[in-house]
């Protein structure tokens, strides 16, 4: 099947800094691909949508300056956490759109000091 | 608004076992349907899904599930679980956005 990867797979950061999390998909192209956002024994919450050469489209809620997705090429997402807080410390999940289903990145586990 | 509730939290077996797993959609419209399991360290996988046609669907590793549009249902089951079915389950749905509204997960442990 279709894979996606994100990188890093883990990432530990100090308060106040920025941090960018890589979201490849790897032998197709997506046009959309989505962020999600896994808290400890918590489902995943949809953060944003991810549109190839168009600005993405956030969920109520999800402040789009503190999360900047960037989906420059048909193979590449980026999100980019500015400003960390110890609050932003999550598990961040990646998904591509392919042509039948969704295909899932493995996670980046983000950690705030 | 569109929302995904799965009943079971933590669901314990023994090996053999039946099992199944509750989903509870609510949406008026046309609902695609998606049951994912994460196995421990790994990515989410799609077990199976649901867009028209037979409402019981067949997905991988001897899992179904059985759309039930009166009840807004789409109940997982597998008739004998394996230790190896120790997972997380987590039932979606999906409109034709693409977006992806999850449950809030079941987490199944299967003794051996």
């Amino acid at each position: 099947g279709a894979v996606v990867s994100q990188h890093p797979s883990r990432v530990i950061c100090k308060s106040g800094t920025s941090v960018k999390i890589e979201c490849r998909s790897l032998d197709f192209q997506a046009t959309t691909m989505f962020w999600y956002r896994q808290f400890p024994k918590k489902s995943l919450m949809l953060m944003a949508t991810s549109n190839e050469g168009s600005k993405a489209t956030y969920e109520q809620g999800v402040e789009k300056d503190k999360f900047l997705i960037n989906h420059a090429s048909l193979t590449l997402s980026t999100l980019t956490v500015t400003s960390a807080h110890p609050e932003d410390s999550s598990f961040y999940i990646c998904s591509a759109r392919g042509a039948l289903e969704q295909y899932f990145g493995p996670g980046t586990r983000l950690t705030v000091t | 608004a569109q929302s995904v509730s799965q009943h079971n939290h933590h669901v314990i077996l023994s090996e053999a076992a039946s099992l199944e797993l509750g989903c509870n959609y609510s949406y008026g419209g046309t609902v695609n349907l998606f049951w994912y399991v994460q196995y421990p360290g790994q990515h989410l996988q799609l077990l199976l899904k649901y867009f028209s046609g037979d409402p019981l669907v067949k997905g991988i590793k001897g899992f179904e599930a059985e759309f039930i549009k009166s009840k807004f249902s789409f109940n997982l089951r597998k008739p004998s679980v394996q230790w190896s079915d120790t997972a997380e389950y987590f039932c979606a749905f999906g409109g034709n956005t693409g977006k992806l509204i999850f449950g809030q997960g079941t987490t199944l442990q299967v003794k051996p």
